[in-house]
C-alpha cells in the first residue's frame, strides 16, 4: 500500500539554525498537510497545500515557517530560525482530494529537538 | 467541528472486544465522524468514518446512535498491537475547504496479555 514517508527521522538543531523536513506524499495525491506534536500534548495542525499554494494555515504556522513543493515528490516544512518551543514531532500527510469523507494518510514523523 | 467527548483511558485483555465511547451532542446533520488512532511514536492513522449508517472495515466496527449523538468504536478482538490513542473527530460535510481533523486529547486504549 502506498505510504507517506519523512526523512530525516530524528533532527536536532541549535537554536536559531534553519530546518528543513522533508515529506514524499503519496504521488497521486493533491492535498498536503503538516501537523506537530509537542511531547504528551495533542497533535496540532500547522498548514495545508494545494496547488502550489497554502489553503489554509494555523495561528501556530507564522512568519518564522513555510512549506514548498520544490518538485513533483517533495513537500518540505522549513523553519527559518528555530526556537526551543519547535521541538515536537513534524508529521506530514497527503490526501487525493481533501474532501471531507476522504482518509487522511499521515508520515512517520520527523522528530526535531532544538536546543 | 462539533467537539466531542471521549474518556482519558480504556483497558482491555488481549483477544477480547473492545468498545470505545464518543459522545458528539451538538453533532450537525452534515457532521462525518472520523475515528483515528496513534501507536505510540508514529503518526496518526485512519481507522474508519461514517455518517449515519453502522460501517465496518478490516479494522474495526463503528457504531453510530440513531439520534447520532454518540458512536462507538468497536475492535473485536484486541491485539497488543491496538493499544494506542484513538481519536474521535467531527468534520463538517457541508463546509468548503480541505479536510483538517481537529485532534482532542482522545482514549488511550490499554492492552494487557
Amino acid at each position: 500500500e502506498p505510504e507517506v514517508t519523512q526523512t530525516p527521522s530524528h533532527q536536532v538543531t541549535q537554536m536559531g539554525q534553519e530546518v528543513i523536513l522533508r515529506c514524499v506524499p503519496i504521488s497521486n495525491h493533491l492535498y498536503f498537510y503538516w501537523y506537530r506534536q509537542i511531547l504528551g500534548q495533542k497533535v496540532e495542525f500547522l498548514v495545508s497545500f494545494y496547488n502550489n499554494e497554502i489553503s489554509e494555515k494555523s495561528e501556530i504556522f507564522d512568519d518564522q515557517f513555510s512549506v514548498e513543493r520544490p518538485d513533483g515528490s517533495n513537500f518540505t516544512l522549513k523553519i527559518r530560525s528555530t526556537k526551543l518551543e519547535d521541538s515536537a514531532m513534524y508529521f506530514c500527510a497527503s490526501t487525493p482530494q481533501g474532501l471531507t469523507q476522504e482518509t487522511q494518510y499521515f508520515g512517520p514523523g520527523t522528530r526535531l529537538l532544538v536546543l | 467541528d462539533a467537539k466531542t467527548t471521549q474518556p482519558n483511558s480504556m483497558e482491555s485483555n488481549e483477544e477480547e472486544p473492545v468498545h470505545l465511547p464518543c459522545n458528539h451532542s451538538t453533532i450537525s446533520g452534515t457532521d462525518y465522524i472520523h475515528w483515528y488512532r496513534q501507536l505510540p511514536s508514529q503518526g496518526p492513522e485512519y481507522v474508519i468514518h461514517g455518517l449515519t449508517s453502522n460501517v465496518n472495515n478490516r479494522m474495526a466496527s463503528l457504531a453510530i446512535a440513531e439520534d447520532r449523538k454518540s458512536s462507538t468504536l468497536i475492535l473485536h478482538r484486541a491485539t497488543l498491537r491496538d493499544a494506542a490513542v484513538y481519536y474521535c473527530i467531527l468534520r463538517d460535510g457541508a463546509s468548503g475547504g480541505s479536510y483538517i481533523p481537529t485532534f482532542g486529547r482522545g482514549t488511550s486504549l490499554i492492552v494487557h496479555p
